[in-house]
């Protein structure tokens, strides 16, 4: 049973632009919710992560947005960069630390 | 550099073989996770040790095992290999098991023949 379910699956943004990516989960014991990014042929690297008592965290260009009533929770990227392109991971995580990921979005951004 | 060490780097072997995959966490970091990569399941969690001890499982196979020690290193063992376990395997550490940063090594890219 997939439990974070993430969209879009690969998105094309131009510089500048702004990259949104959509995540929802099911599980209701998750109380962390990372986004993690990675490019190819390394290990994922922590962006950004949230925990469900506010509704948004800001960490230069990237912002998450929450909403724990919807169990939706999304990551925006302001002023795309070329260098931003990679694979994003959305994942809710519990006390223990086991992460649930979704599928991924391959961001690709055209200079 | 996450600081997080996989070796080796690119394994091949064949169907029904044994292998090990060996993991050092960050210094200080005494939780390590095993997870595995493919194209169909995405980031699947598979185990979490922390210092020492099993304290969760995940979509782990029995023909799957893993240890860590008491230096802290993480081996994963695989065995009667298919064709199936081909993946990428990353192992991840955090200070401790309430910590949420997790940190990924670089992988270790399994290739079953």
């Amino acid at each position: 049973q997939q439990q974070v379910k993430q969209s879009p699956q690969s998105l094309i943004v131009q510089k500048g632009g702004i990259s949104i990516i959509n995540c929802a989960y099911e599980n209701t014991a998750f109380d962390y919710f990372p986004w993690y990014q990675q490019f190819p042929g390394k290990g994922p690297a922590l962006l950004i992560a949230i925990r469900p008592d506010v509704s948004e965290k800001k960490e230069g260009r990237f912002t998450i947005s929450f909403n724990k009533s919807a169990k939706q929770f999304s990551l925006h990227i302001m002023d795309s960069q070329p260098g931003d392109s990679a694979t994003y991971f959305c994942a809710g995580g519990t006390s223990y630390g086991k992460l649930t990921f979704g599928q991924g979005t391959i961001l690709t951004v055209h200079p | 550099d996450s600081g997080v060490t996989q070796t080796p780097k690119h394994l091949i072997t064949a169907t029904g073989q044994r292998v090990t995959l060996r993991c050092s966490p960050r210094s200080g970091d005494l939780s390590v996770y095993w997870y595995q990569q493919s194209l169909d399941q995405g980031l699947q969690f598979l185990i979490q040790y922390y210092n020492g001890e099993e304290r969760a499982k995940g979509n782990i196979l029995e023909r799957f095992s893993a240890q860590q020690f008491p230096d802290l290193h993480s081996e994963l063992n695989l065995s009667s290999l298919e064709l199936g376990d081909s993946a990428l395997y990353f192992c991840a550490s955090s200070v401790d098991s309430y910590t949420d940063t997790q940190y990924f090594g670089p992988g270790t890219r399994l290739t079953v023949l």
